[in-house]
């Protein structure tokens, strides 16, 4: 079975400042793995996804993700955050192949101060 | 209208009455999900369908109907619910293509609150 854990459920950083969200997964095959933002009222959009090829995966708004699989681990980090990235956080797993089964962690909100 | 669209945006309901959540995608996709967001807990997929068949049901009450007549568009039929299921319910869609994985496009949900 696959699982995913978000460190920290919620993350406060000021502006400018570097961001790290991070989360660790666990799966018993290579995973396909994803970070998800979600704005307020709105549903979750795709910030980028790993899918074996590079494990320095670049996404929207200046953010990125390495995979780790010594560390079992996708941290997401943005250099400099700004106001506009605050939101809600998802980090998912899904089993290669196996297209349609996302598995969510509990998500990470993130604040920015000003 | 583009992308994945649902309604209502906001449903209050007491105990006893039926409802339907209406999901419709304008991205030419074959598959659909229902997904459960409720406060403090992941997100729970619920049910999925791949070429308008259920595929996937994650032991949901059966209280929770759904219904996908075409592959534009999903409903998720309420009848009896419970306090616990007040939560924000999300509908996605994808392109199945046999092994490769395509991203979920997700609509903005419909917030549910049972009196």
């Amino acid at each position: 079975a696959q699982s995913v854990t978000q460190l920290g459920s919620h993350v406060s950083v000021s502006e400018g400042a570097l961001v790290l969200l991070r989360c660790n997964y666990s799966s018993s095959v290579p995973p396909y793995l994803f970070w998800y933002v979600q704005y307020p009222n709105q549903g979750l959009q795709l910030l980028l996804k790993y899918t074996s090829a590079a494990t320095l995966v670049k996404g929207i708004n200046g953010f990125e993700a390495e995979f780790k699989k010594s560390e079992t681990s996708f941290h997401l980090t943005k250099p400099s955050a700004h106001m506009s990235d605050a939101a809600e956080y998802f980090c998912a797993v899904s089993p290669t192949g196996g297209a349609q089964k996302l598995v969510f962690g509990q998500g990470t909100r993130l604040t920015i101060n000003p | 209208e583009t992308g994945v669209t649902q309604t209502p945006r906001h449903l209050v309901m007491g105990m006893t009455n039926k409802k339907s959540l209406k999901c419709e995608q304008h991205l030419g996709h074959n598959a659909m999900y229902w997904y459960k967001q409720s406060a403090k807990k992941p997100l729970e997929l619920m049910f999925v369908y791949s070429l308008e068949e259920r595929v996937e049901n994650n032991s949901v009450p059966s209280r929770f109907s759904p219904e996908c007549p075409n592959s534009s568009h999903l409903f998720l039929h309420l009848h009896t619910l419970q306090p616990e299921d007040s939560a924000l319910y999300l509908c996605a869609s994808s392109h199945e293509a046999g092994e490769t994985y395509n991203e979920q496009f997700f609509g903005p949900g419909t917030r549910l609150t049972v009196l």
